[in-house]
Formats: C-alpha cells, structure tokens, sequence
C-alpha cells in the first residue's frame, strides 16, 4: 500500500504571510509528482507535474520543489492572498505498468485571512 | 471550467433506491476515472477506463457500477447503497498519452451523495 503524506493538515496565515507545505512519498519507483489546488465547490486544478530530482517549477506566487531520492516535495506560497485559500494535493505515481494511477494525500488546507 | 461535468451535483437517495451518477468530457481524452472522497480520507480511486475498457476495479463493492459507453462518457450506477457510502464522488480524465505530462488529470467538480 502506497503512503502519501500531507503535512500540515491546516494551516491559517495573515495576507501577505509566506508559507510552505510538504509532501512525502516512497522514494522507490518514482515517476511523477503532481500538485493539486482544490477551492472549495470547484474542481481541483492542476498546478504543476514534477519528474525529476531536483526539479523546482513556478506559477505566479506558487513554486513547488522535488526531492526523489529523500521522497519529498515542498510548495512554496510567497505573500499569500485570501483567494489562495483551497486545498493543496499531491499525487504520487509509481515507475510499472500502471503509471497512470495517482496515490493522493490527504491534502493541506490552506485558510489566508485578509 | 476544466472540461469535465458531473451531473446531479448533489444527490440524496434511499437504502433501496437505484440512481446514477454521469459524467462527461469534453477534452478528447481517453481515459476516465471515478473517484470517492469520504470526510478525512484522500481521494480512492474506484474504477479507471482507458479507451472505454476498464483497467482498473480497486476492490469496490459490487453495488456500484460503473458503464463506459464511449470514451467521452462515464456513468456510475448505484443501487442498495449503504450511509457508509455517502461522500463526494469525483469524476476525471487524462490523455494518458504515456508520458508524465499527458498523466495529469481534469476533474469534474463531483456529486455530493447522501444516502439515508
């Protein structure tokens, strides 16, 4: 059974804080990493794949960092706005015939108050 | 808008009621999946298709069913449902062209689903 930790569970910051979240996952096997943004009565949104060790990817405010041989990814939020509040998700796929298949964590939610 | 709908958005429904939940994308995708979302738990993957063919039944209880008559559509039948089974259910797809990129998934915004 594959593992995939979301730390922390919930974490509230003021407007204009920076913040940052972890994902683990098993380090054997890897193929990807994918990062999740979740609003509340929407749909979760993609916001970046990660494949290789060292990878660190970037979307406005939002950077994400991958760490295959530890089994980590860190998202970065820098000067976070309250239309960041949402659940943050990863999702891990293993290197075999079913690599299609992601393995979520629970998620961190994220509450910015203005 | 992510290209993927799921209709009803919320459904209530007795112990002995049949119902279905349908899915539907728009993005020329060929693989499909159901997802289930209980209070505290991740996301757990139900049933995949890929190109209307199913690959993947994650030991889900035979009073859900799923049906893909073709690979813009996707359906989950349901039928003497347990409270238990009350969660969000997810609907998404994916290229699934073979590589990592095309391995990214479009959901659909979900089914809230009660049963009493």
């Amino acid at each position: 059974i594959l593992n995939v930790e979301q730390s922390p569970q919930s974490l509230h910051v003021q407007e204009g804080d920076s913040t940052n979240f972890t994902c683990s996952f098993p380090s054997s096997n890897f193929y990807a990493l994918h990062w999740y943004r979740w609003e509340t009565a929407k749909s979760p949104e993609a916001l970046f794949v990660m494949t290789l060790n060292g990878d660190e990817k970037k979307k406005g405010r939002i950077s994400a960092t991958l760490n295959t041989k530890e089994g980590y990814s860190y998202l970065y939020i820098k000067g976070s706005q309250p239309e960041d509040s949402a659940t943050y998700l990863c999702a891990f796929s293993g290197d075999g015939g079913s690599n299609y298949k992601l393995t979520f964590g629970k998620g961190t939610l994220l509450t910015v108050n203005p | 808008e992510t290209g993927v709908t799921q209709t009803p958005r919320h459904l209530v429904m007795g112990m002995t009621n049949k119902k279905s939940l349908k899915c539907e994308q728009h993005l020329g995708h060929n693989a499909m999946y159901w997802y289930k979302q209980s209070a505290k738990k991740p996301l757990e993957l139900m049933f995949v298709y890929n190109f209307k063919e199913q690959t993947e039944n994650n030991s889900v209880p035979s009073r859900f069913s799923p049906e893909c008559p073709n690979s813009s559509h996707l359906f989950l039948h349901l039928h003497t449902l347990q409270p238990e089974d009350s969660a969000l259910y997810l609907c998404a797809s994916s290229q699934d062209g073979g590589d990592p990129y095309t391995q990214t998934q479009y959901f659909g915004p979900g089914t809230r689903l009660l049963v009493l």
